[in-house]
């Protein structure tokens, strides 16, 4: 199993600033994903971050927006830039762990993001 | 991965059985069908998984048809914690890719 917090829990911002969501996992893991949830919507998939390799996007999400660092095994970030009111949403980090039958994923508690 | 179709809502009574029915015509023999739920506030949760036989674990149970075009999510007893959004998921056990979550069925539970 794994346990994961994210931080901020929740946050207000203002248009066009820049978060930074932290997301720490409490054990190795090498696939960790991040998550968007519109309201009232179901999870939608941003982006995948390995450990040692670029972060590898879904379509409809870029880079320069969505900027994903992942500088160990049990860390990462995802930060909001340039936001706008439609990125309020809930935003959450997810690992896997295991591999074949037992492959699992884990989901934080996510990060609550309005932006005014 | 493959798609998935699942009722849009579902009502239960406390202390009776629920199934949550999914249909998944178009599943291959390497997909994995495994059921996630997310309650309210908080990230979703693994509930259970199989890939051909039947599966009960603590939580619920699996019910996986003959020719794995659809399964159903058994809960033998609902609560009003299981007040959730279920989500039926195809996972591809040789892709190794994250999941991909539908509409999902949003079950009620009234005391």
């Amino acid at each position: 199993s794994a346990v994961i917090s994210q931080k901020p829990s929740r946050d207000i911002c203002q248009r066009g600033t820049s978060l930074t969501i932290q997301c720490q996992v409490d054990s190795q893991v090498t696939m960790m994903f991040w998550y968007r949830q519109q309201p009232g919507q179901s999870l939608t998939l941003i982006a995948t971050a390995n450990q040692g390799s670029e972060a590898t996007y879904e379509s409809g999400f870029v880079i320069d927006k969505f900027p994903i660092s992942r500088p160990n095994l049990t860390f990462s970030t995802l930060t909001v830039s340039n936001m706008s009111p439609e990125d309020s949403s809930i935003y959450l980090c997810s690992v896997r762990t295991g591999q074949g039958w037992v492959e699992t994923q884990y989901f934080g508690p996510g990060t609550r993001l309005l932006v005014l | 991965d493959a798609k998935t179709t699942q009722p849009n809502s579902m009502e239960s009574n406390e202390e009776e059985p629920v199934h949550l029915p999914c249909n998944h015509s178009t599943i291959s023999g390497t997909d994995y069908i495994h059921w996630y739920r997310q309650l309210p506030s908080q990230g979703p949760e693994y509930v259970i998984h199989g890939l051909t036989s039947n599966v009960n674990n603590r939580m619920a149970s699996l019910a996986i048809a003959e020719d794995r075009k659809s399964s159903t999510l058994i809960l033998h007893r609902a609560t009003l914690r299981d007040a959730a959004v279920y989500y039926c998921i195809l996972r591809d056990g040789q892709a190794g890719t994250a999941l991909i979550f539908g509409k999902g069925t949003t079950l009620s539970v009234s005391s």
